[in-house]
């Protein structure tokens, strides 16, 4: 699997945007860009994902750079329920065999809301 | 809709001890799957289900069995705890192994002492 970049930790004020970067500079032309989220003591979450084309949808938008080697996950108003650790994941949209959609979590970037 | 559900919330076992580890789903979804997330790292794929009957290893699946009689449960056991065990565990589903979303459960943190 391609990997990703993801800055460690980011803070946000309440009420405003919050940009988060991913690199993912060896991407290739099947691998879908995904964004899931974890809140503290809880199951990670699906966010959003994309291949080319901007996205948006009621959590989140996604913005990819034209040659695909970064994307950014926008939270338009950031609360303090937006407190999480946010993970963006490369799934090769090409599949071969049973399994082979796996998803493969780095780290991720924490991001702190401060109220 | 109930979601993934898994039990316990919590465990502490002794070296050497066996349990299973429950998670279930009623979305009737066919993928399956355990990870396990260690303090401050991401999660790590143990094992995975593309239907009933089917079962297959994932990243780290030393330690660990799996089976799946039903599209519902996918218990996952431990044979013999060890320390290096202790971790959180998580349990996932999704409609097929190719469905974008993977819903994931609350979790169960593991202590091996």
């Amino acid at each position: 699997d391609a990997k990703t970049t993801q800055p460690n930790s980011m803070e946000s004020n309440e009420e405003e945007p919050v940009h988060l970067p991913c690199n993912h500079s060896t991407i290739s032309g099947t691998d879908y860009i995904h964004w899931y989220r974890q809140l503290p003591s809880q199951g990670p979450e699906y966010v959003i994902h994309g291949l080319t084309s901007n996205v948006n949808n009621r959590m989140a938008s996604l913005a990819i750079a034209e040659d695909r080697k970064s994307s950014t996950l926008i939270l338009h108003r950031a609360t303090l329920r937006d407190a999480a650790v946010y993970y963006c994941i490369l799934r090769d949209g090409g599949y071969s065999g049973a399994g082979s959609y796996q998803l493969t979590f780095g780290k991720g970037t924490k991001l702190s809301v401060i109220p | 809709n109930a979601g993934v559900t898994q039990t316990p919330k919590f465990q502490v076992l002794k070296t050497g001890q066996s349990m299973t580890l429950q998670c279930a789903q009623d979305m009737n979804h066919e993928y399956m799957s355990w990870y396990r997330q260690d303090p401050g790292m991401g999660l790590r794929l143990i094992h995975y289900s593309v239907g009933a009957g089917i079962t297959d290893q994932g990243e780290v699946p030393n330690g660990y069995n799996v089976s799946r009689s039903t599209t519902e449960d996918f218990p996952l056991r431990l044979l013999s705890a060890a320390p290096s065990q202790t971790s959180v565990y998580f349990c996932a589903s999704s409609e097929t192994d190719r469905d974008y979303e993977q819903y994931f459960g609350p979790g169960t943190r593991l202590t091996v002492t």
